[in-house]
């Protein structure tokens, strides 16, 4: 099993530049997050999927949007890119059946200039 | 919503010391504590988790002890190596399945 993958491992963009990230597992996990880590802030989550067919905001969601494609697959988009969108972006998913570990992806490290 | 407040920041220790951790949550209906190591440039890994109808839960040198009165819980590491050294986070998750993870803690552990 390949776990959590992500695409692409990293990425320039110029301002107002748009840009879908791509998260795919194979553990057949029902929910899926998106979190953003910058320096002395942690992960914070910027949308959550609890299972194929629905998507919710989290803590840090203006500028992004995602698409639950299906049970496997958990895409980001950002639409016009800013400055403050600099930051590595981790996938992790978990069964979503209870609160249990959440597996990670290997991380997108996004500049925008 | 939840908010994890982590100390300290940084912290270093000599090789073989023991290494504390401690984070408070604010939501008291969180029943979930998973403690995540991150080395420079990889994933989050979990290293340890306890629920709220645990107080205690150990895996050899690792340790996770929960206050649900006092709303705090603590990673303890002892004798401590080099390949210690990483980014640790806690965070708590209630209903939702929805995790808030601390600021994290840089540890060193020095020859």
């Amino acid at each position: 099993n390949a776990g959590v993958t992500q695409t692409p491992k990293f990425q320039v963009l110029k301002t107002g530049q748009s840009m879908t990230l791509q998260c795919a597992q194979d553990m057949n996990h029902n929910s899926m997050y998106w979190y953003r880590q910058d320096p002395g802030m942690g992960l914070r989550l910027i949308y959550y999927s609890a299972s194929e067919g629905t998507t919710d905001k989290g803590e840090v969601p203006n500028g992004y949007n995602v698409s639950r494609l299906n049970k496997r697959e958990f895409s980001l988009r950002l639409e016009s890119a800013a400055p403050s969108q600099t930051s590595v972006y981790f996938c992790a998913s978990n069964s979503g059946t209870s609160v249990t570990e959440q597996y990670f992806g290997p991380g997108t490290r996004l500049t925008v200039t | 919503g939840e908010n994890v407040e982590q100390h300290p920041s940084t912290l270093s220790v000599q090789e073989g010391d023991s290494a504390v951790i401690k984070c408070t949550y604010s939501d008291s209906a969180s029943n979930y504590f998973p403690w995540y190591k991150q080395e420079l440039g990889k994933r989050p890994q979990l290293i340890i988790d306890i629920r709220s109808n645990v107080g205690e839960k150990k895996d050899q040198r690792i340790a996770v002890t929960l206050n649900k009165t006092a709303k705090h819980f603590s990673l303890h590491i002892t004798e401590t190596q080099p390949e210690d050294s990483a980014v640790y986070f806690c965070a708590a998750a209630g209903g939702g399945n929805k995790l808030t993870f601390g600021t994290g803690t840089q540890l060193k552990v020095e020859l």
